[in-house]
């Protein structure tokens, strides 16, 4: 079966400061892989999203960059954050045939 | 803009009553059809998906989907207090991405 995981469940850090989240999905072979964001008491803001190694679309201009070295690792990053940057950031994966998107446990970030 | 609509709530209702949901969504080209429910602090999981115009049961779940009307609403039968979540109805159109509507606040009351 396919689990995903993300890492680290909860993060506070300075503004200015570097990110790097981390998803993996295990049990499936080129996922397409999606970073969104939940504000507080909000719905989901699609923030990248990849379908392959290298290959990475952004929704939203932002501070916020995303990678995809590896086949199931996607990794959510910026050089410095805002205090806007505050949020749930969730990885999801998606199969090609039926398209459901299954989410990870998610990374609760606090700028401060 | 491609939108997908849903009562914010919160809907209350009872311990073993029917909960009804609902959304509509703007993009006809939207073939498939999801839900998730999203407990408070948590990830959202995925309860229910509907490609075809009718229901959908899985269990106390039901799916129904209107693609004339671009209307989807899930039932929830004999609703518990565990039900109590947020409920979060998806549209995806192939080659496109999801798009999310902003999620019914559900409260079953013991």
């Amino acid at each position: 079966s396919q689990t995903i995981h993300q890492w680290p469940a909860t993060l506070v850090q300075p503004v200015g400061s570097p990110l790097s989240l981390e998803c993996t999905v295990e049990g499936t072979s080129n996922p397409n892989l999606y970073w969104y964001r939940q504000a507080a008491g909000r719905g989901l803001q699609l923030l990248f999203y990849s379908v392959g190694i290298g290959q990475i679309s952004s929704e939203v201009p932002q501070n916020l960059s995303a990678s995809r070295p590896q086949d199931r690792q996607f990794i959510l990053s910026s050089k410095k954050l805002l205090l806007s940057d505050s949020g749930f950031y969730l990885c999801a994966w998606a199969g090609t045939v039926a398209y459901e998107q299954y989410f990870g446990p998610g990374t609760r970030l606090t700028v401060t | 803009q491609k939108e997908v609509e849903q009562n914010s709530g919160p809907l209350s209702v009872p311990e073993g009553a029917i909960a009804s949901l609902n959304c509509t969504y703007s993009d006809r080209g939207s073939q498939s059809f999801f839900w998730y429910r999203q407990y408070s602090g948590k990830s959202p999981e995925l309860i229910m998906s509907i490609y075809s115009n009718g229901d959908k049961e899985d269990g106390r779940f039901t799916a129904q989907l209107n693609k004339a009307s671009q209307y989807v609403s899930l039932l929830i039968r004999d609703s518990q207090p565990s039900d109590s979540a947020t409920y979060l109805c998806a549209a995806y159109n192939y080659g496109q991405n999801f798009v999310f509507g902003p999620g019914t606040r559900l409260s079953v009351l013991p």
